[in-house]
């Protein structure tokens, strides 16, 4: 059975404090893997989609990396308004349903 | 319009009574996704549509959960007879085609559901 798992649930950092966060998957063929922030009452944001392994994108302080069993989303120097549950999800091939892992919730101090 | 709007925001429901959540999804939109997130997990996919045409329902949880999207634009999930176990958020999801993940999600905000 496809799975996506991500760790740690939870989340403290102070302001500046990188960190990252991550996303394990167990799927038989990928074709893309997502990660998606969720504000409170808010429906998840799109950040990024990545394809193959050893790829990576960035926005802003975010980076998202890629490798066959994981992905990481790296915080550098993390904000408070970077505060948020963020959501990994996976695609496989043949499929167009995106299945998500239960987020890990992030709290940055200023 | 310039996201995807889902109504009511909140709802709250006895046990046993029907409910008709709404979703507008971004105009153009082929694809339309519904799924049910309880209070701190993920989204639990429900539902595809692509156009008006119902393509995947393997993630409703019983025949009481019915969706609808008669014209290839709005949706309708109806749960009938609800339960304390379908208080969740549901929340509604389009993208512009299906050509594959690069088409990424556009989600509404949700709609609250909390069964008495």
């Amino acid at each position: 059975e496809d799975q996506v798992t991500q760790s740690p649930e939870a989340l403290r950092l102070q302001e500046g404090e990188s960190s990252s966060l991550n996303c394990s998957y167990t799927v038989s063929g990928l074709r893309g893997l997502f990660w998606y922030r969720q504000d409170p009452g808010k429906g998840p944001e799109f950040l990024f989609t990545l394809y193959s392994a050893g790829e990576e994108k960035e926005k802003e302080r975010l980076k998202a990396t890629l490798t066959k069993k994981e992905s990481f989303l790296h915080i550098t120097a993390p904000k408070p308004e970077d505060s948020a549950t963020y959501l990994c999800a996976v695609q496989v091939e043949g499929s167009y349903i995106p299945t998500f892992g239960r987020g890990t919730s992030l709290i940055v101090h200023p | 319009g310039a996201g995807v709007s889902q109504s009511p925001r909140y709802k709250v429901a006895k046990r046993g009574q029907d409910v008709a959540l709404r979703c507008d999804p971004i105009s153009g939109h082929v694809s339309l996704f519904w799924y049910q997130q309880a209070l701190g997990q993920g989204p639990e996919f429900l539902t595809y549509f692509q156009n008006e045409a119902q393509l995947d329902k393997s993630g409703l949880p019983s025949d009481r959960f019915f969706a609808e999207r008669p014209e290839g634009s709005v949706s309708t999930l109806k749960i009938q007879r609800t339960q304390q176990e379908d208080s969740a958020v549901y929340l509604c999801a389009s993208s512009f085609s299906v050509r594959g993940p690069e088409e990424k999600l556009f989600f509404g905000s949700g709609t609250q559901l909390s069964v008495l």
